[in-house]
């Protein structure tokens, strides 16, 4: 099984503050993908990344694949009490199936 | 939303007794995973199905079992549980189409196993 590791693990910051969190791996992955979970939920689908190099905007958030598919990032800007929450990112493997990083978990504070 | 459910939300058992939690879906995908969730170690894949009555184990899937005797359902089973398998376990659903790799999650069930 390939490895994700997102960094940092935990992240508290004010409301207005910029911030990246990110997802590395020694291992290609067909696509990448980021999910942002609640408390007492499933965790709900972000984005899909699929292309060395790729960049894709959702609102404030900014989510880019490695040129080589190894490794990605998410950059929120202007962060809102909103968005707090774990967010995980997920490789693509052979199989239809996904390897999960462990989780950044944000706090904004108003 | 895709229409997936989790039953039950919420269960306590002791130790040494079966348990089998349920995954239904509305979505008639052709993939449907089961996964386990602690802290510090993300989402774990317990074992998938990738049709009626083909499964396959995934990364911890010593301790559990699994059957899919139709689409829409999913059945994972614990035979004789433990306090190792208290955790948060979640069922998810994927169309499984060429290219088209994310995933659609349930709601979670919380498992405590005294």
């Amino acid at each position: 099984t390939q490895l994700l590791e997102q960094s940092p693990q935990f992240l508290s910051i004010q409301e207005g503050e910029n911030l990246t969190v990110y997802c590395n791996s020694s291992s290609v992955f067909s696509s990448l993908q980021w999910y942002r979970q609640e408390p007492g939920e499933g965790p709900v689908l972000l984005v899909t990344v699929v292309t060395g190099g790729e960049v894709k905007k959702l609102k404030r958030l900014t989510f880019q694949f490695g040129d080589a598919r190894k490794d990605s990032s998410l950059h929120i800007t202007a962060a809102q009490p909103g968005d707090t929450g774990l967010y995980l990112c997920a490789g693509g493997e052979y199989g239809n199936k996904l390897v999960f990083g462990a989780g950044t978990i944000l706090r904004v504070k108003s | 939303d895709a229409g997936i459910t989790q039953s039950p939300r919420h269960k306590v058992t002791e130790t040494g007794t079966p348990v089998t939690l349920r995954c239904h879906q509305t979505e008639n995908h052709r993939y449907m995973y089961w996964y386990r969730q602690d802290p510090g170690h993300g989402l774990r894949l317990i074992h998938y199905s990738y049709g009626v009555k083909d499964t396959d184990k995934g990364e911890v899937s010593d301790g559990y079992s699994v059957s899919r005797s139709k689409t829409e359902d999913f059945l994972l089973t614990l035979e004789s549980a433990t306090s190792s398998q208290t955790s948060v376990y979640f069922c998810a659903i994927s169309p499984g189409l060429a290219g088209v790799e994310w995933q659609f999650f349930g709601p979670g069930t919380r498992l405590t196993v005294l």
